[in-house]
């Protein structure tokens, strides 16, 4: 099992540009999250899926969507990318709600 | 608004030592409270408390949680260098909030040979 990818594994953007960042997940689990971490900070909730087709609002959604047409992948879009969303994203899995999550490499983003 | 914070933020000690790591949080509903390792990369989960008074132990590592005092420990025993790293605590309010982890900031811990 290669349990969560991501890509890319980092990305410069331009202000106003937009990108989508891939996870994968071949264990089969149910619920996905996305989370963002700033430097020196704990992770904070972007989105998360209690299965295909099903997404919810976490903490901090303004700037982002997501799609989950599959139960393998979750992928989150930014549009118009501002200097805020300078940030590693993580992506993790979970056989339940709150079960143990299992979290990808990270994506390392920086807006300039 | 949920709340959580860890204490202390850093922690700099010697191999042989035992270390203490402190959470405490406001949240309106608690289900659970989690411990996770982060060194370079993704945060990997250590622990899972939900019932008061419970310890939980791995190895050189455990930790229990005071609902009533409305905080947890991490302990760790017997410190090596490869114990450095960022540990977090998060918890789930539960509620209409189900499933939305709310992170402490972290503390780095690093031990020293």
């Amino acid at each position: 099992n290669a349990g969560v990818t991501q890509t890319p594994k980092f990305r410069i953007l331009k202000i106003g540009q937009s990108m989508t960042l891939q996870c994968t997940q071949d264990m089969n689990h149910n619920y996905m999250y996305w989370y963002r971490q700033d430097p020196g900070m704990g992770l904070k909730l972007i989105y998360y899926s209690v299965g295909a087709g099903i997404t919810d609002k976490g903490e901090v959604p303004n700037g982002y969507n997501v799609s989950r047409s599959t139960t393998e992948d979750f992928p989150l879009r930014l549009e118009l990318a501002a200097p805020s969303q300078t940030s590693v994203y993580f992506c993790a899995s979970s056989y339940r709600l709150l079960y143990e999550q299992y979290f990808g490499p990270g994506t390392r983003l920086t807006v300039t | 608004e949920d709340k959580v914070v860890q204490s202390p933020l850093s922690l700099v000690v010697h191999e042989g030592d035992t270390v203490t790591l402190n959470c405490s949080y406001e949240v309106t509903n608690f289900r659970s409270l989690l411990w996770y390792k982060q060194e370079k990369k993704a945060p990997t989960f250590l622990f899972m408390l939900t019932s008061s008074g419970i310890e939980k132990k791995s190895g050189r590592l455990s930790s229990i949680l005071d609902k009533k005092e409305l905080f947890s420990i991490l302990n760790i025993t017997a410190t090596q260098t490869g114990d450095s790293a960022v540990y977090l605590c998060a918890v789930d309010p539960g509620g209409t909030s189900y499933g939305k982890l709310t992170f402490g900031q972290g503390t780095i811990l690093t031990v020293h040979p």
